[in-house]
Formats: structure tokens, sequence, C-alpha cells
């Protein structure tokens, strides 16, 4: 069974430039969560998408946006980025909010602001 | 403000002892508690949960222990090996809609010493 693909892998940008990451669940897996990792603030809540919705947000700047798609394929946006977005972007899925078999990551997305 | 607090950012053990790892959390709300594991260039590995009617959950060389009322919760590896060398984050969530989300430790750097 595949797991959560995140692509692209890699990404360089420069500073003011919008950028879309995106994820794709296990197959049947409809909660898909996003998380921005630092090396000093750990792994920071973006948001949570099931079945298309927005369930949950965290506290970060309007610039940063996601969607889900009716196929459970989430996206998300980062507008007029910033040396600060640099970080790691991992997103999440599971059959829905809380279930007991945790939440199945991807490698990541590694976003590089210039 | 840091809900979810892992005090030690590394740990070494030497192989085949037992490794305990703790985290502190401050909001009372949270209801369900996991533990992942994340080696470099990976996303978080999904290892082990326990929700609050519960003190202690086991899988194999993995326990977790909650103390509801010390707010505190402990990953205990028994043995530990050399493979377990990753950097181990708890997580934490809440019941109500829009509390759901999981908020992160900072993570605590495990070493095993062969």
């Amino acid at each position: 069974k595949a797991g959560v693909t995140q692509t692209p892998r890699y990404l360089i940008k420069t500073r003011g430039q919008q950028v879309t990451l995106s994820c794709s669940p296990i197959s049947g897996h409809r909660s898909v969560s996003w998380y921005q990792q630092t090396p000093g603030q750990g792994l920071q809540f973006l948001f949570e998408y099931f079945s298309e919705t927005q369930r949950n947000k965290g506290n970060f700047p309007g610039r940063f946006s996601g969607r889900q798609f009716s196929n459970s394929r989430s996206e998300m946006n980062v507008s007029t980025l910033e040396l600060g977005d640099s970080a790691l972007y991992l997103c999440a899925s599971s059959l829905a909010p809380r279930t007991n078999y945790g939440y199945t990551f991807g490698s990541g997305t590694r976003l590089t602001v210039v | 403000d840091q809900q979810v607090k892992q005090n030690s950012p590394s740990l070494s053990v030497q192989e085949g002892r037992i490794s305990i790892l703790n985290c502190d959390y401050t909001n009372s709300m949270f209801d369900y508690f996991l533990w992942y594991k994340k080696y470099p260039a990976e996303g978080p590995t999904f290892l082990i949960s326990i929700s609050s009617i519960k003190d202690k959950n086991e899988d194999g060389r993995f326990t977790v222990f909650l103390n509801k009322s010390a707010k505190h919760l402990s990953l205990h590896i028994v043995p530990s090996q050399p493979g377990d060398s990753a950097v181990y984050f708890c997580a934490a969530s809440g019941p109500n809609f829009g509390n759901e989300k999981l908020t992160f430790g900072t993570g605590t750097r495990l070493t095993i010493i062969p």
C-alpha cells in the first residue's frame, strides 16, 4: 500500500514568490494535516482537512492557506514568501481525525527561501 | 505558549538498557497522546498512543505511561537497540471540534550506544 506522497521533495524559492505544495494521502484516508518543522520550533500545526472541510487551523498568518479535493488530495499554498518560511513541510493522513491508529506522515517538502 | 514540553533535548542510553523519554503537558483538555519517532530526511513514524481513560499502553518493546494528575507521560523502550537512535516527539490532542489538532513537543534526540 502506497504511503503518503509529498511533492516536490525539495524547493528553492525567492523571497516574495508564492509556492504550492502537494500531498497525496494513503488510499482511503480522508483526513490530511499539514505541519511546519523548523529546528527551533519543532512541529507546528498548520491546518487539518477532513472531507474537503478545514477542521482545525494553527496560528499561522493568512499567507498560509490550504485546500482538500474530493479525492482527499491536499495542497497548501504560501504567498509572499519570507526567509523565515524556510522549513520542512510535512503532511500527515489518517482515516479520520483522532483515529487510534495515529497519523501517517510523508517524507516532507524541504522549502528554502532565498 | 508551549503546551507540550519535552525538557530533555537529548538522551544517551547503553544498548540493552531501558530508555525513558518524558513529556509534560499543560492543557487539561488533552485526552489523547501519541509518540512518534523521526529519522533524518524522513517524516515522523507513529509508535504508540494512549487515551486518557488508560494509564498504560504496551506494544512490544514500547510502553507509554500516562499520569493525568501530573500531566505527564513517558515512553519506555526496553531493551534499547541501535536502531532506536532517532528523535522522539510526543503529541497531544483534545476532544472537541477545533481542538483535535496534534500539538507536538520539541523532541528528544535518543542515542543508543552500542
